[in-house]
């Protein structure tokens, strides 16, 4: 199985700050046959479902304020978050789908300092 | 707009069957490029991927290995909607469920379904 690992366990920043969430996966999420990264990543508030906020890596999901940005390759991810507003506090995870069974992070949780 | 509908008891004893469904409205279990999966999260197991279900030609299931002697994902195209059926279930089986759609990142969850395994 893949391994994603996120860092840090727990983040706090001050409102409008940047937030940033690493992810690192034991092998390539790079597929060759689509050139792309096959890696999401999720917001969870507490009592409600994961939401899907980024997918192959970096493209933003329809109605994701632009303030949420992906990025990275290969086997190292980050999800910024430009300006913290305080809705944005919540659990992060990261995903991959290259290859069954899909696995996620432990989760980052992120607060307000 | 998808939406996904999950249906079934909170509370199975040990060793029986634990069974849930998720409607769907907005797709089709059957549409190309859709894969219908079960997730489950817990404090100490964390996001788990139990299996999926899917058409493309034909029905395709996959399995978490950990769970594959005890998983059954089917599908119901008459009334649009996936089940999870996951047998002999121990306490440690005791988590907040839910139906998702991949397409294929994870774009739609049901609302979850809190299962607890006690007698």
């Amino acid at each position: 199985d893949i391994v994603m690992n996120q860092s840090p366990d727990s983040l706090a920043v001050s409102l409008g700050e940047r937030a940033t969430i690493n992810c690192k996966s034991s092998q390539s999420l790079l597929y060759s046959f689509n050139n792309k990264n096959h890696v999401a990543w999720y917001q969870q508030k507490p009592g409600q479902p994961p939401k899907l906020l980024i997918y192959w890596a970096s493209t933003r999901e329809s109605g994701v304020p632009d303030r949420f940005s992906g990025s990275g390759s290969g086997t190292d991810f980050t999800l910024t978050i430009s300006s913290l507003q305080a809705e944005d506090v919540a659990v992060y995870y990261c995903q991959q789908y290259y290859s069954t069974p899909y696995t996620f992070g432990q989760g980052t949780k992120l607060e307000i300092k | 707009q998808v939406q996904l509908q999950q249906s079934g008891p909170g509370l199975v004893k040990p060793s029986q069957t634990l069974s849930l469904t998720c409607d769907i409205s907005g797709d089709s279990v059957s549409s190309n490029g859709a894969a219908w999966n079960w997730i489950r999260q817990s404090p100490s197991r964390g996001l788990e991927w139990l299996g999926r279900t899917y058409y493309t030609s034909k029905w395709y299931n996959d399995y978490a290995v950990s769970m594959k002697s005890r998983i059954i994902i089917n599908s119901d195209t008459s009334k649009n909607q996936f089940s999870l059926h996951l047998s002999s279930v121990t306490p440690e089986d005791t988590a907040m469920y839910y139906c998702v759609r991949a397409r294929p990142a994870c774009d739609y969850w049901g609302q979850g379904t809190q299962v607890t395994v006690s007698s």
